[in-house]
């Protein structure tokens, strides 16, 4: 069936303009999550969604950063004044619940320049 | 928090031969241990997840080993084949956040 998906795959944006990145989950998955992943590193944490409430957003590192799932299965993640620190692969995953096995989108490439 | 490190950055093997990443985990609450494939310009792709409750799962040719006592898990890749080549990653989770090890890339040799 068909896997996580995510749009736009690139985003190529100026430093403080605001972007907007799309997650469509597998069906049927209740949970998802995004994840931040700069060049050479491991993917960080970002922000659980259980459902429409964002259960967890601990990993968001600043109030610049919000994310959004209305209707409990589209997620976007939205990023206001962006920074060239922000430049990185925004991935999205979902699963069948919590401490489900998590499955990843291809990723959004984010560069602020 | 919990914090992953795995070794080795890089590993470059023959062809044929056997490779095999480590990765090591502070956190004893964790109790999940997923391997994720990247190839270039992809997402993370799972080969393989282990939980706490067992100490070796095998997939064909993939394997992974859990040390509880060590806080030690291991991706062994037996019988290498060019499409081996990627960044794998190892993961650990008590509930729903994974935290990541660094990466290895796997460069397979002709």
């Amino acid at each position: 069936g068909a896997g996580v998906s995510q749009t736009p795959s690139n985003k190529v944006t100026e430093k403080g303009k605001y972007v907007e990145l799309r997650c469509d989950p597998i069906s049927g998955h209740t949970a998802l999550y995004w994840y931040r992943q700069s060049l050479g590193q491991g993917p960080e944490f970002l922000i659980y969604f259980q459902g429409t409430g964002a259960a967890d957003d601990s990993g968001l590192p600043n109030d610049r950063f919000f994310a959004v799932r209305p209707e409990g299965s589209v997620s976007t993640l939205k990023i206001q004044r962006t920074e060239r620190g922000d430049s990185a692969v925004y991935l999205c995953a979902s699963s069948y619940g919590t401490k489900e096995t998590q499955y990843f989108g291809p990723g959004t490439r984010l560069l602020v320049l | 928090g919990e914090n992953v490190e795995q070794h080795p950055s890089t590993l470059s093997v023959q062809e044929g031969d056997s490779a095999v990443i480590k990765c090591t985990y502070s956190d004893s609450a964790s109790n999940y241990f997923p391997w994720y494939k990247q190839e270039l310009g992809k997402g993370p792709q799972l080969i393989i997840d282990i939980r706490s409750n067992v100490g070796e799962k095998k997939d064909q040719r993939i394997a992974v080993t859990l040390n509880k006592t060590a806080k030690h898990f291991s991706l062994h890749i037996t019988e290498t084949q060019p499409e081996d080549s990627a960044v794998y990653f190892c993961a650990a989770s008590e509930d729903y956040q994974l935290i990541w090890g660094a990466g290895t890339k796997l460069i397979i040799k002709p």
